[in-house]
């Protein structure tokens, strides 16, 4: 099945300090991407959706200017958290959609990366 | 605007028995897709099963089943045969208008114990 991996898979960083995370589809292209957050047992919540070549779209109340997200190639989008703070600490993870007809039916996620801001 | 609801924050199956994760939604869009995901303590997002809104049967995916009523807008998923392995957080997850570049947004969640 479609693969899509993260990294890294953790992170530790100083308050102050921007962290990116990538995320890849191995063996698909993916057009559109999209960025989670998850709070220690709560939901999904969608932050972004990634289009490549085209800036992201930002869900209402998350700031385009903290998480900068960028969409270069059909197989990798990134999201960068700039001045990290502890609120920022989270599990972020991306999912894909494909284009090549396999898996058009569901998102494949990524393993996830979970931040820890000091 | 679409939305999830799981009401059942924690259920409490023994092994071997049968347990239905309960899930309603709620949208306006004539076509949409239905998901469950599971997700054990290492945080992946595993994907279980899926459901058009068009599709005439429920589907099944070896122990998992999707109970599909639409009028009454529910998809809960049925897990037959319980294993000690699906102790997990399972949520139910919408998609409107088809399946390609549109968002999916999440129920809040059901954490399911499987008991030996």
């Amino acid at each position: 099945g479609a693969v899509v991996s993260q990294h890294p898979s953790w992170v530790i960083c100083k308050s102050g300090t921007s962290v990116k995370i990538e995320c890849r589809s191995l063996d698909f292209q993916a057009t559109t991407m999209f960025w989670y957050r998850q709070f220690p047992k709560q939901s999904l919540m969608l932050m972004a959706t990634s289009n490549e070549g085209s800036k992201a779209t930002y869900e209402q109340g998350v700031e385009k200017d903290k998480f900068l997200i960028n969409h270069a190639s059909l197989t990798l989008s990134t999201l960068t958290v700039t001045s990290a703070h502890p609120e920022d600490s989270s599990f972020y993870i991306c999912s894909a959609d494909g284009t090549s007809g396999r898996g058009t039916d569901t998102q494949y996620f990524g393993p996830g990366t979970r931040l820890t801001v000091l | 605007a679409q939305k999830i609801t799981q009401t059942q924050p924690g259920m409490f199956v023994q092994e071997k028995e049968a347990v239905t994760l309960d899930c309603t939604y709620d949208t306006s869009d004539p076509s949409y897709g239905l998901f469950w995901y599971k997700q054990p303590s290492s945080g992946e997002m595993i994907f279980l099963i899926y459901q058009g809104s068009y599709d005439q049967q429920n589907a099944t995916e070896g122990r998992y089943s999707l109970n599909f009523q639409k009028a009454r807008k529910s998809a809960n998923l049925v897990i037959s045969a319980s294993q000690l392995g699906d102790s997990a957080m399972y949520f139910c997850a919408m998609r409107e208008g088809g399946t390609g570049g549109f968002k999916t947004i999440f129920g809040a969640g059901t954490r399911l114990f499987v008991k030996a």
